[in-house]
């Protein structure tokens, strides 16, 4: 079974702390993601990882930023945390469609972020 | 990704087969039918997906017409833990967002 796991399941902040979230997938995928869910927006991509070391912005990067140093690791940084990133944080991994494998998203259990 | 739509709510009696119905009439010939369920406060979890056969695995089985417009999942013998909100998404191979919309909220009734 495809594993993605998140560092915390609930997390309280302050404004103006710098936030990492880690995620770490167990399946060998290429592409790692990371959206925000809030209620009646649905799934909002901020950021997304091809590769060790690559990264390209999604629908709503400000913000934020990433690092993806091993392939099975992909971090969100909160560089200066805000109120209104309060947020349910989700990662998701899947192969690459260069690979030929089946792309399906797997998603980790989330993070729970307040930002007070 | 083609836009879908889909039922905001169902009910479903306990040991019955809950069948979610979804549109998607602008789906195009290379985009998938993935459906996830999230149960409150979890991440999305997978569940199915296809392109124009219908496909069955341990959870669900997926029904695709033959015109690719619409499509229904069935879980056939729904259980209180089946309750959640189940998504229906058309994704094109290579796209890299999910394009989660509001889902079917469906509870499973004792």
């Amino acid at each position: 079974d495809v594993k993605v796991t998140q560092s915390s399941r609930y997390l309280v902040k302050r404004t103006g702390e710098k936030v990492f979230l880690e995620c770490v997938q167990d399946m060998d995928h290429e592409n790692m993601f990371w959206y925000r869910q809030d209620p009646g927006l649905g799934l909002r991509l901020i950021y997304f990882s091809y590769d060790v070391k690559m990264k390209e912005k999604g629908d709503i990067p400000e913000g934020y930023s990433v690092s993806r140093e091993k392939k099975e690791r992909f971090s969100l940084i909160l560089e200066s945390a805000s109120t209104n990133q309060t947020s349910m944080y989700l990662c998701a991994s899947s192969f690459s469609w260069t690979s030929g494998m089946d792309e399906t998203q797997y998603f980790g259990p989330g993070t729970r972020l307040l930002v007070l | 990704d083609a836009k879908t739509t889909q039922p905001p709510s169902m009910d479903c009696a306990e040991g019955r087969a809950a069948n979610l119905p979804c549109n998607h009439s602008t789906i195009s010939g290379n985009e998938y039918v993935y459906w996830y369920r999230q149960i409150h406060s979890q991440g999305p979890q997978y569940i199915i997906h296809g392109l124009k056969n219908n496909e069955t695995n341990e959870m669900a089985s997926l029904i695709i017409t033959e015109d690719r417009k619409s499509s229904t999942l069935i879980l056939p013998h729904a259980t209180l833990r089946d309750t959640a909100v189940y998504y229906c998404i058309v994704h094109q191979t290579g796209a890299n967002n999910l394009f989660f919309g509001t889902g079917t909220r469906l509870t499973v009734i004792p």
